[in-house]
């Protein structure tokens, strides 16, 4: 079956645009993650939602960045007036249900360069 | 505070020798750790988990980990490494704890680079 997609997969924006990134998450799943990925590094918490509730946003670094699921599917984050330090991959990825022995399955990715 | 440790930027093992990737943990409750596996421009691919009940665990391609709760340990495991299995390895651990103010998220460790040599 398919599995989390993520779009588009590379993004270039220049500093201060605006960007919005979108996760299709696997069909039924009704928990959804969103990680930052630094070069080099793991990925890092961003914020989660369980159908289309935001339960969690502690890892959002700034409120330039936005996340929302408003039919607790399709996924959208958002990161307004981008700097030279949210370069990073954004990893999206999808858990079958709240309870926390699920796995969760991770999409591919976009690479966002702010230049 | 949850973290996870993972003390080898990179692993190296000739192919058809027995690998091993370490991972530590520290959690407040009782421990869901999990391995994925990371290939250049690629998402994560989850490889195997420990929730409960035997200390040994199986996963994809092979791979194997060993929970050990006395010295907080999930080290990932092959019998015999092939060239394939070169890529970045990551630990992450989970509370178990779903009360008030739980979290579902999962904390990475910085990874490991596994080079497997022909």
């Amino acid at each position: 079956g398919a599995g989390v997609s993520q779009s588009p997969r590379y993004k270039v924006a220049k500093r201060g645009q605006d960007v919005a990134l979108r996760c299709d998450p696997i069909s039924g799943h009704v928990s959804l993650f969103w990680y930052q990925q630094a070069l080099g590094q793991g990925p890092e918490f961003l914020t989660y939602f369980q159908n289309e509730a935001q339960l969690d946003k502690s890892g959002l670094p700034s409120d330039r960045f936005f996340a929302e699921r408003p039919e607790g599917s399709v996924s959208t984050l958002k990161i307004q007036r981008t700097q030279q330090e949210d370069s990073a991959v954004y990893l999206c990825a999808s858990s079958l249900a709240r309870t926390a022995s699920y796995e969760q399955y991770f999409g591919p990715g976009t690479r966002l360069t702010v230049t | 505070a949850q973290s996870v440790a993972q003390p080898e930027d990179q692993v190296n093992v000739a192919e058809g020798n027995p690998l091993t990737v370490k991972c530590t943990y520290s959690v407040s409750g009782n421990p869901y750790l999990f391995w994925y596996v990371q290939y250049p421009n690629r998402g994560l691919q989850f490889l195997l988990k420990y929730i409960t009940g035997d200390n040994l665990v199986k996963g994809s391609y092979g791979f194997e980990a060993e929970f050990n709760k006395s010295q907080t340990s999930f080290h990932l495991k092959k019998p015999s490494a092939l060239v394939s299995d070169s890529a970045l390895y990551f630990c992450a651990v989970r509370d178990s704890y779903l009360g008030i103010g739980a979290t579902n998220k999962l904390i990475f460790g910085t990874g490991t680079l596994l080079a497997v040599q022909p």
